[in-house]
């Protein structure tokens, strides 16, 4: 079974902090990595595709990295404002199987004004 | 507008009775699926289509049926509901059918309550 975890589960942050989470996969067999920002009582969204190891990819004041040889991600919030409080979600596709998701459970972040 | 549609949005329903929910998109897309959300569970795959008349399972597809007779629907079928059912479920679709390099749009969700 191919596990995907996601830490810090959840996480407070005031105005203006910067932040980041982590996302664990396995390094073996993998094809890509997704990130998702899901807000409450909304549907998720994509933020970042990712498929080679040291990939970079930027958007507004999101940023994310990829290590595929140690089978981690990471996604950064620069000066987090209270609008990007939500639930971040990373997904695996490997394991031989590359048309399915493998979720990880999500980083809840609240950012406090 | 492009989007994934989910009807009904919310349900409350019975043991046993056969329930349909349907979902459609309007992107021409070549790759639906259908996930369900559980506390503490994260996003799960029920099943998933790369084409008309293509289906596979995903992670957790006891219990469920779909199908893909046009590219544009993807149905999820409970023949028999039970209330370990109960959950909220998203569909989703991709342009292409390797999801692995191509963002998911997701509909907005139907919460399922089975009695």
């Amino acid at each position: 079974i191919l596990n995907v975890e996601q830490s810090p589960q959840s996480l407070h942050v005031q105005e203006g902090d910067s932040t980041n989470f982590t996302c664990s996969f396995p390094s073996s067999n993998f094809y890509a990595l997704h990130w998702y920002r899901w807000e409450t009582a909304k549907s998720p969204e994509a933020l970042f595709v990712m498929t080679l190891n040291g990939d970079e990819k930027k958007k507004g004041r999101i940023s994310a990295t990829l290590n595929t040889k140690e089978g981690y991600s990471y996604l950064y919030i620069k000066g987090s404002q209270p609008e990007d409080s939500a639930t971040y979600l990373c997904a695996f596709i490997g394991g031989g199987a590359t048309n399915k998701l493998i979720f990880g459970t999500g980083t809840l972040l609240a950012v406090q004004p | 507008e492009a989007q994934v549609t989910q009807n009904p949005r919310y349900l409350i329903t019975v043991t046993g009775k056969k329930l349909t929910v349907t979902c459609s998109q309007n992107m021409n897309h070549e790759y639906m699926s259908w996930y369900r959300q559980d506390p503490g569970l994260g996003l799960r795959q029920i099943y998933y289509s790369m084409n008309v008349e293509v289906t596979d399972k995903g992670d957790v597809p006891e219990g469920y049926k779909v199908s893909r007779k046009e590219k544009r629907n993807f149905p999820l079928i409970l023949e028999s509901p039970s209330p370990n059912q109960t959950s909220l479920y998203f569909c989703a679709s991709s342009l292409r059918v390797q999801v692995s390099t191509d963002t998911q749009y997701f509909g907005p969700g139907t919460r399922l309550t089975v009695l």
